[in-house]
């Protein structure tokens, strides 16, 4: 049984550059969640996507956008890169998006702007 | 937005020693979890506690939430090397557990 895994596991980018991470939930999981953790941090909530619809998002710019497809996988984007943006970006399965639960994250993507 | 502050920030022991960590805030929890991450991983749960006094062991690992439920300890007993690694605590927001705010975890090292 596959876990959650995300691609590509890391990348470099310069700064006004673009990029896309991608994400495969947990087999059974219908919901994705996308954080950032810089280094020495704790992750933070950016979005999550459920029946293919952005659900709740968390304090960060219209630079960072998102897609989930129907087989609920899903796309994180990034416009117009910071050197900021450097970080892991970790995604998050689940099943539903109710109070209980338990979400299973992947190893991350591993972001440097330049 | 809830803020959760987690202390110390590093802590270095030798293997056998105890330690506590600590995850406070001003808010009232409705619940928290603890997970611990790896370098090169994804963060790994551990507990979610729900109820205000609530204690739950995990091996050498006790969880203990705060009465009034702002607060929140993990305590090792015995520590040991394969217990290195980051723990953070997370508090759901949101109507979702999906949305987690995490703190800024402790760094826990344990030289053999």
């Amino acid at each position: 049984d596959a876990g959650v895994t995300q691609s590509p596991t890391h990348l470099i980018k310069t700064r006004g550059q673009q990029v896309t991470l991608r994400c495969s939930p947990k087999s059974g999981h219908d919901t994705v969640s996308w954080y950032q953790q810089a280094l020495g941090q704790g992750p933070q909530f950016i979005f999550q996507y459920y029946e293919e619809e952005e659900r709740q998002r968390g304090n960060f710019p219209d630079r960072f956008s998102g897609h989930q497809f129907p087989n609920y996988s899903s796309e994180l984007n990034v416009n117009a890169l910071l050197l900021g943006d450097s970080a892991l970006y970790l995604c998050a399965s689940s099943l539903g998006t109710g109070m209980t639960g338990e979400l299973f994250f992947g190893e991350g993507s591993r972001l440097t702007v330049l | 937005t809830q803020l959760l502050e987690q202390s110390p920030q590093f802590l270095s022991i030798q293997e056998g020693e105890n330690l506590t960590v600590y995850c406070n805030s001003s808010s009232v929890f409705s619940s928290l979890q603890w997970y611990r991450q790896e370098p090169g991983e994804g963060p790994v749960l551990l507990v979610t506690v729900v109820t205000g006094g609530e204690v739950k062991k995990l091996k050498r690992l006790t969880f203990q939430f705060g009465d009034a439920r702002k607060d929140s300890s993990l305590h090792i007993t015995a520590a040991q090397p394969g217990d290195t690694g980051l723990y953070l605590c997370a508090a759901i927001g949101g109507t979702s557990y999906g949305k987690l705010t995490f703190g800024q975890g402790t760094i826990l090292t344990v030289h053999p």
